[in-house]
């Protein structure tokens, strides 16, 4: 299975700040023939489940406010939240779906105020 | 509208069989490329993927959890069911159901806390 790290596991950020987390695979899940890369990002609030926020890695789920953003290929991938909120408050979750399941999750990072 | 609901025991013993439903509407797991999963997450701490099901049944399993589980779909309900054998207390989670479009979990159940304590 291809193993999902992220990091820091905690950070604080000030309100209207820049947060960046950081996610490597064990190995790269860029898919050469069609040169995407099968890592996406969730959000986890309190108390509630999981909701994506990232696919490809770089592209907005429908409705994601636009300061949520992906980078990075092949085994080394950044979420950036610009200008944080008080709602970006959450649990993040980086996940390969680049071979078939289990499609592994990171250990999550926890984004404070 | 597209919903997913977990149901079971909120109690299971230790070296108990745990049996999870998922009832779900607004899609079918008859259509090409639908898949249900299931995703559970202990108290405190990160998910973990365990099974997931797709229309044309093919089945998947965590590794390190495949000879205890077992996933199954009636689409005729619109059900996928989880059993996990020999629940132990590390067992303990809030298990999810989601559903899996083009590989990725764009809608979740609220979840179900499943305690193993004797």
């Amino acid at each position: 299975d291809i193993v999902m790290t992220q990091s820091p596991d905690s950070l604080a950020v000030s309100l209207g700040e820049r947060a960046t987390i950081n996610c490597k695979s064990s190995q790269s899940v860029l898919y050469s023939s069609n040169n995407k890369n099968y890592l996406s990002w969730y959000q986890q609030k309190p108390g509630q489940p999981p909701k994506l926020l990232i696919y490809w890695a770089s592209t907005r789920e429908s409705g994601v406010p636009d300061r949520f953003s992906g980078s990075g290929s092949g085994t080394d991938f950044t979420l950036t939240i610009n200008s944080l909120q008080a709602e970006d408050v959450a649990v993040y979750y980086c996940q390969q779906y680049y071979s078939n399941p289990p499609h592994t999750f990171g250990p999550g990072t926890k984004v404070e105020i | 509208q597209v919903t997913l609901r977990e149901s079971g025991p909120a109690l299971v013993r230790p070296t108990q069989t745990l049996t999870l439903t998922c009832t779900f509407s607004g899609f079918s797991l008859t259509t090409s490329g639908m898949c249900v999963a299931w995703i559970r997450q202990p108290p405190g701490k990160a998910l973990e993927y365990l099974a997931r099901i797709d229309w044309d049944d093919d089945k998947f399993y965590n590794t390190s959890l495949k000879t205890r589980l077992t996933i199954s779909k009636d689409t005729s309900k619109n059900q996928v069911v989880l059993t996990m054998t020999n629940m132990d207390p590390v067992d303990t989670a809030t298990y999810y159901c989601a559903r899996i479009r083009q590989q990725l979990a764009d809608y979740w159940g609220q979840g179900a806390l499943v305690t193993v304590s004797s």
